[in-house]
C-alpha cells in the first residue's frame, strides 16, 4: 500500500512569511512529485511538479526533493492570505506500468495566512 | 479553453435512485479517473480508465460504475445511491507519462437523502 504523509495542519504563518509544507512517502519507486492547492469546496489545481533531486522554483514557490529521504517539501515564500488553502503532496509512481500514470495523494496540510 | 467539465455540480438525490454524473475532457487525454473527497478521508480514486473499453477499480468501488465508450467521457454511475455516497466527487483527466499531473473537474457534491 502505498502511503504519502503530510501534516494535516492547520499551518498558521503571518503574512510575508515563509510557509514550509513537508511530504514523506513510502513508494520509492515515485519518480515524479505534483503539489496541488486546493480551496475550500474547490477542485485541486496543479501548482508545482518536480522529478529531480534538489529545488525547483516557480515564482514564490520552491519545491524540495530528497529521494533518498523519501522527502518532497514546498516552500511559499512572501504568504499571502490568498495563499490560505489546503495542499496536497503528490507522487507518482515507477516509469512503467500502472505508475505511469497513477498520482497518491496525500490527505493534504492546511495552510492559514494571517494578515 | 482546455478543461474537465462535470454535471451537475450540485445534486441532491433519494436513496435508490439511479444517478450519472457526467465527466468530459477536451484534451484528448488517455487517462480519466474518478475520485470522492470526504472530510479527514483525502481524496480516494473510485476507478480509473488509461483508455477507451480500458476500466479498473480504484480504492473505494463498491456502489459504483463506469464506462469508457468514448475518449472523452467517463461517466460515474450509481446504480441505488445510498447516504454513505454522500460526497464532493471530481473527475480528473491526464496524458499518460511521467510528466503529467491532472487537470480536475470542478467537481459534483451530492448528497443521498
Amino acid at each position: 500500500q502505498k502511503e504519502v504523509e503530510q501534516n494535516s495542519g492547520p499551518l498558521s504563518v503571518p503574512e510575508g512569511a515563509i510557509a514550509s509544507l513537508n511530504c514523506t512517502y513510502s513508494d520509492r519507486g515515485s519518480q515524479s512529485f505534483f503539489w496541488y492547492r486546493q480551496y475550500s469546496g474547490k477542485s485541486p489545481e496543479l501548482i508545482m511538479f518536480i522529478y529531480s533531486n534538489g529545488d525547483k522554483e516557480d515564482g514564490r514557490f520552491t519545491a524540495q526533493l530528497n529521494k533518498a529521504s523519501q522527502y518532497v517539501s514546498l516552500l511559499i515564500r512572501d504568504s499571502q492570505p490568498s495563499d490560505s488553502a489546503t495542499y496536497l503532496c503528490a507522487p507518482k509512481g515507477a516509469y512503467s506500468g500502472a505508475g505511469s500514470y497513477q498520482l497518491t495523494f496525500g490527505k493534504g496540510t492546511k495552510l492559514s495566512v494571517i494578515p | 479553453e482546455a478543461q474537465v467539465t462535470q454535471n451537475p455540480r450540485y445534486l441532491i438525490t433519494v436513496t435508490g435512485k439511479k444517478l450519472t454524473v457526467t465527466c468530459s475532457q477536451n484534451m484528448n487525454h488517455e487517462y480519466m479517473s474518478w475520485y470522492r473527497q470526504d472530510p479527514g478521508l483525502g481524496l480516494r480514486q473510485i476507478y480509473y480508465s488509461m483508455n477507451v473499453e480500458v476500466t479498473d477499480k480504484g480504492d473505494v468501488p463498491e456502489g459504483y460504475k463506469v464506462s469508457r465508450k468514448e475518449k472523452r467521457n467517463f461517466p460515474l454511475i450509481l446504480e441505488s445511491p445510498s447516504p454513505n455516497q454522500t460526497s464532493l466527487y471530481f473527475c480528473a483527466s491526464s496524458l499518460l507519462g511521467q510528466t503529467y499531473g491532472y487537470t480536475f473537474g470542478s467537481g459534483t457534491r451530492l448528497t443521498v437523502v
